[in-house]
């Protein structure tokens, strides 16, 4: 199927580990996002990527990083995680900034 | 800086009303908006994209209108049914190589 894809969907960790998230898509973009679901439900821009290329970097913690290996794929890699990182992260993908941003399932981080 | 709001946060309405949903941004300089709807636990799918230059946009059973000079959209939703219940999102695109911002959503709920 074509789509964006996450992995993993859900992840339960201890405070001050560091851990990753996976991010795919088979629809052909070269622009990848990175977005945190707060615990109140709002939608957060964290990271866009444009051709591997960094295009927007929100105000996150440089706990977090993000890497695109390729133009499939963007990982979000975070470092001594924190109580209040617990959220639901999405990846989503677009042709373009400007265009229709397809989302991924997204990963639930809980951090204990 | 662009903020997007939606009320009422949540709605119920009987089987087979006709419905709409309200989105206000507050800088009418948009590029475009782009309304979503999300399950419980899901990620996000995209309803609806409508470009600055667009009044209005049709996906079967929905209508999205936009009013930039007012600084507002709609969703209009056909003849509701119990599988329209999810909570539906708004996000506006400010300018090229720019963020999405989203609206907190309206969790709609119909009744059978």
């Amino acid at each position: 199927d074509t789509a964006v894809s996450q992995t993993p969907k859900y992840l339960v960790t201890q405070m001050g580990n560091d851990k990753s998230i996976k991010c795919e898509q088979n629809l052909g973009h070269d622009t990848m996002y990175w977005y945190k679901q707060d615990s109140k439900k709002f939608l957060k821009i964290m990271f866009s990527y444009n051709n591997k290329e960094l295009i927007i970097n929100e105000t996150v913690p440089n706990r977090f990083s993000p890497k695109s290996p390729d133009k499939a794929h963007l990982n979000l890699h975070i470092n001594s995680l924190e109580l209040g990182d617990s959220a639901v992260y999405f990846c989503a993908s677009s042709q373009g900034d400007i265009s229709e941003q397809f989302f991924g399932p997204g990963t639930r981080l809980t951090v204990l | 800086k662009q903020e997007v709001t939606q009320i009422p946060a949540a709605l119920s309405v009987p089987e087979g009303e006709n419905l709409v949903l309200n989105c206000s941004f507050t800088d009418s300089a948009i590029y475009n908006l782009q309304w979503f709807r999300q399950d419980p636990g899901k990620g996000l799918t995209s309803l609806l994209l409508i470009q600055s230059s667009q009044r209005e946009q049709t996906s079967g059973r929905l209508n999205a209108s936009l009013d930039k000079s007012s600084g507002r959209s709609t969703l209009y939703i056909a003849a509701s049914q119990p599988g329209d219940s999810a909570t539906y999102l708004c996000a506006v695109r400010t300018g090229a190589n720019s963020k999405l911002t989203f609206g907190k959503g309206i969790t709609l709920s119909v009744r059978p």
